[in-house]
């Protein structure tokens, strides 16, 4: 199982908001940055906000991060089908002194 | 442009040992914590270790702790992970990462290990 917990799919139409939540606890969200992933299947993961809510340049900004306390979300606002990935969740635990992901999202774009 | 390019994947048998590499370019190597993080076939990401700028610190998942290790060279520029003791479940694509701003900020392609039962 997966310290973090995010639900399995997601979906949304074209220009819709979507958002995927991330669930954690005091010991990894609740002390720690988050960090969100993407990753198309077949390719490595990028990294598509870091510090909970920092875009790396070239990453569009319709993707935003935010968190609180033992939560954090991921927003996609005005889904593109370019945007059908997996998404992931990450946080150091400062419990287990190591990096916890969540068990990933899969968005569809209908 | 940033560059991680990992090698040394391949098949191996349980119990078997393998030692991953990953060449890193376009950045201050020296400066930079650096990963491992792996991926099961068809399923998530699992953070599997990380090392400190000097080596001093390494920190590993605990189904991997006395059978892994991960050592870097700062002239080399390069990043290893010797894996011993190999079993079924330990095989994944191997990600080498940069770690910047607590996060993997850069990844390289991955290399393929499959161990056989």
């Amino acid at each position: 199982q997966f310290v973090l917990t995010q639900p399995p799919s997601a979906s949304g139409t074209p220009g819709q908001r979507v958002t995927i939540s991330c669930s954690g606890s005091s010991s990894n969200i609740g002390s720690n940055t988050v960090n969100w992933y993407q990753q198309v299947p077949g390719t490595a993961p990028k990294v598509l906000i870091y510090s909970d809510n920092k875009r790396p340049s070239g990453v569009p900004d319709r993707f935003s991060g935010s968190k609180s306390a033992t939560s954090a979300s991921l927003a996609i606002s005005g889904v593109q089908s370019e945007d059908e990935a997996d998404y992931y969740c990450a946080a150091w635990d400062d419990s287990l002194k190591g990096v916890v992901f969540g068990g990933g999202t899969k968005l569809s774009v209908l | 442009e940033v560059r991680l390019v990992e090698s040394g994947g391949g098949l191996v048998q349980s119990g078997g040992s393998l030692r991953l590499s990953c060449a890193a370019s376009g950045f201050t190597y020296s400066n930079s914590w650096m990963s491992w993080v792996r991926q099961a076939p068809g399923k998530g990401l699992e953070w599997v270790a990380s090392i400190k700028q000097d080596g001093g610190e390494k920190y590993y998942v605990d189904s991997v702790k006395g059978r892994f290790t991960i050592a870097r060279d700062n002239v080399k520029k390069s990043l290893s992970l010797q894996m011993n003791s190999l079993r079924a479940d330990d095989t994944a694509v191997y990600y080498c990462a940069r770690v910047w701003s607590g996060s993997f900020y850069h990844w390289g392609q991955g290399t393929l290990v499959t161990v056989s039962s």
